[in-house]
């Protein structure tokens, strides 16, 4: 049973801040791991994706990867209040784009102006 | 982009009827499709996987007599929820590649769905 677990939290982030938001998975064989933003209400939107060991950026988000640990991290720079959602991590293994996506239950990260 | 839609955006019915959802892929060609569930304050959990022409492959523990899908084309899956009871309220919520860029997902919207 593929498991991701991710802190619930509020997480509480002062504007311009960096948020750090940390993902664990339990299936060795997960092979791709995509960050999602979920407002409330809303379905999610992807931020990124990382396949390989060590960072990946795009704008203010950096993806980090360590597969040895079967960790993956999300940092934001310069956290906006429009940054506050719920924050998906989510895995998926071999199958490539045939399979579906194991989700965490997600961090609510709130960023105080 | 790639958008997605789902139709209903909400519904509302009454015990013991059945409820359609569909999924289209408008202005691209989905290699697979998705079907995902939401209760609140939980994850996302993935319920069925879809490709056009060919039966769902469902998760442990979802009924596919109970949630019937349908890819009838490229574009469209339906999810039908047969005989629904108060339980199966939640946040319904497809997904879908593109052809040729398998390693995103796109979702839909999203429906949301009321038993009483």
């Amino acid at each position: 049973q593929k498991e991701v677990e991710q802190n619930s939290g509020p997480l509480s982030v002062p504007e311009g801040a960096i948020a750090s938001l940390n993902c664990t998975y339990s299936d060795r064989g997960s092979q791709s791991f995509f960050w999602y933003r979920q407002y409330s209400g809303k379905s999610p939107e992807l931020i990124m994706f990382i396949y390989s060991n060590g960072d990946k950026e795009d704008g203010r988000f950096t993806a980090q990867l360590n597969k040895a640990s079967q960790y993956v991290s999300l940092l934001i720079r310069d956290s906006q209040p429009s940054d506050s959602a719920t924050y998906l991590c989510a895995v998926r293994g071999w199958g490539g784009g045939a399979d579906g996506l194991t989700f965490g239950k997600g961090t609510h990260l709130i960023i105080q102006p | 982009g790639a958008v997605v839609s789902q139709h209903p955006s909400w519904v509302i019915c009454k015990s013991g009827t059945s409820v359609k959802i569909e999924c289209r892929s408008l202005d691209f060609q989905a290699t697979t499709m998705f079907w995902y569930r939401q209760f609140p304050k939980q994850s996302l959990m993935l319920m069925a996987t879809s490709n056009e022409g060919s039966k769902a492959t469902y998760e442990q523990g979802v009924e596919k007599d109970k949630f019937l899908i349908n890819h009838a084309s490229l574009t469209l899956s339906t999810l039908t929820v047969t005989s629904a009871h108060p339980e199966d309220s939640s946040f319904y919520i497809c997904s879908a590649t593109r052809q040729g860029q398998q390693e995103t997902q796109y979702f839909g919207p999203g429906t949301r769905l009321l038993v009483l």
